[in-house]
């Protein structure tokens, strides 16, 4: 079963434009973690911002923020005023703590394109 | 401080040869994991190596295998290459192990490396 569910394969925004990037996930452990990186076409995976499963507040790193809706096992990227630096593929991940299962699954990605 | 290094960035192989890849991790963490994408697995976790020893391993056959020096420098061997083991290898490392929860043990990868098998 899909862990992690990203259901935009590719996006178009304009430049100075808000966007958020949709990520679902599925675990029954407690105790998780989200990710999410962003990766240029040279192949690099650059974090961007975290979010624990316990963290009472939703993340936010300068122009990143995280909409963490545990209830709803969503934990959505939103990127304020995008940039055409901004045009990569994005990927959410999840840390899964189990002990004797410990690994990072990632979704199937999201393509973000930024028009001038 | 340094990032990830991995080594090398490119590489072509024949089927049938073996290939070894090199991750030199944050200067102080003590986890490396190996992850591997193809266009259409997408992200697969390999392993992961913490204080020289294996403590998960992903659904790869036997032909992948790693090792952890004792400075946390990491390779990844894979032999009989086959045309599907040609892929991005990405490394990662983190202050502590993987299945550490918290804010403080974000995990940061490496630029890869690009493994073409012809």
């Amino acid at each position: 079963a899909q862990k992690i569910t990203q259901t935009q394969p590719g996006m178009f925004v304009q430049e100075k434009e808000a966007v958020t990037l949709d990520c679902t996930y599925d675990t029954s452990d407690p105790s998780y973690g989200l990710f999410w990186y962003k990766q240029p076409s040279s192949g690099e995976m650059i974090f961007l911002i975290y979010q624990g499963s316990y963290d009472q507040q939703n993340a936010t790193e300068g122009r990143y923020s995280l909409n963490f809706q545990k209830a709803r096992k969503s934990a959505n990227l939103v990127i304020s005023a995008s940039q055409l630096g901004d045009s990569a593929m994005y990927f959410c991940a999840m840390r899964e703590v189990n002990f004797g299962n410990e690994k990072l699954t990632f979704g199937t990605g999201t393509r973000l394109t930024i028009i001038p | 401080k340094a990032g990830v290094t991995q080594t090398p960035r490119y590489l072509i192989k024949t089927r049938g040869q073996q290939v070894t890849l090199s991750c030199s991790p944050i200067s102080g963490h003590r986890s490396v994991s190996w992850y591997q994408q193809t266009p259409g697995q997408g992200l697969q976790f390999l392993f992961e190596y913490f204080s020289e020893t294996q403590r998960n391993k992903g659904n790869f056959p036997g032909r992948f295998s790693g090792r952890q020096f004792s400075n946390s420098r990491s390779e990844m061997n894979v032999s009989t290459l086959e045309l599907g083991d040609s892929a991005l290898y990405l490394c990662a490392s983190s202050l502590g192990p993987l299945g550490t929860g918290d804010s403080g043990n974000t995990i940061y990868f490496g630029e890869g490396s690009w493994l073409t098998v012809v």
